[in-house]
């Protein structure tokens, strides 16, 4: 079945990197993807990688594939209070309509 | 562009009481898609609409209805609400349901007492 798993809390000092993890159990997912929800707010895209790459930076943002444990991870370095926030990781499935399914999220709390 | 809308912003209902929520899209998107945010639960698909006129559903369909009459509208229907369906909603779209990223609706809190 399709699964997704993330941890639901993470606490970082101001200026650490903050590492989110995920694990996913179909393979036949194409996109997998990590959006951001700030409070009161929708889920916005942050990044995303496709599924036959190992890793992708974008500025403060590294997003590492291990596709044989199906392993997803974010990490973002140099945290700063504006990352707090909910961090959803997702993947869109290649088949049964291209659904794209989520992890329960991962609440990141930064202290100053 | 507005991006995706959804209305209201908040409800309450009585069980047993009806309500669509509202929403619409203004990217000519062809993929849209209603979820439910619980705590601890992350999203859960309800139902989506690969096209005008095509609808399936999701992961929790039941108590639920969907139509897609417009490339634009989507709206959800809850026919009997029960305080099972307290949560928040969200509608996402896509330009296509392959690879394109999901374009949030701002959600749509609702509680049923």
């Amino acid at each position: 079945g399709e699964d997704v798993e993330q941890s639901l809390f993470l606490s970082v000092r101001e200026g650490d990197s903050s590492v989110i993890n995920c694990t996913y159990t179909d393979s036949s997912s194409t996109y997998l993807y990590w959006y951001k929800q700030e409070p009161g707010a929708g889920l916005q895209l942050l990044t995303y990688i496709f599924s036959n790459m190992d890793m992708k930076q974008d500025q403060r943002l590294t997003v590492l594939l291990n596709k044989k444990d199906k392993h997803l991870s974010l990490r973002i370095a140099d945290t700063q209070t504006g990352d707090s926030a909910i961090y959803f990781c997702a993947e869109r499935l290649n088949t049964g309509g291209f659904k794209t399914i989520f992890g329960a999220g991962t609440r990141l709390f930064v202290k100053a | 562009n507005a991006g995706v809308t959804q209305t209201p912003k908040f409800q309450v209902l009585k069980t047993g009481q009806s309500m669509t929520l509202q929403c619409a899209q203004d990217m000519n998107h062809e993929y849209m898609s209603w979820y439910r945010q619980d705590p601890g639960m992350g999203l859960r698909l309800i139902h989506y609409s690969v096209g005008a006129g095509i609808t399936d559903q999701g992961e929790v369909p039941n108590g639920y209805n969907v139509s897609r009459s417009t490339t634009e509208d989507f709206p959800l229907r809850l026919l009997s609400a029960a305080p099972s369906q307290t949560s928040v909603y969200f509608c996402a779209s896509s330009f296509d349901r392959g690879r394109e990223k999901l374009f949030f609706g701002s959600g749509t809190q609702l509680s049923v007492l």
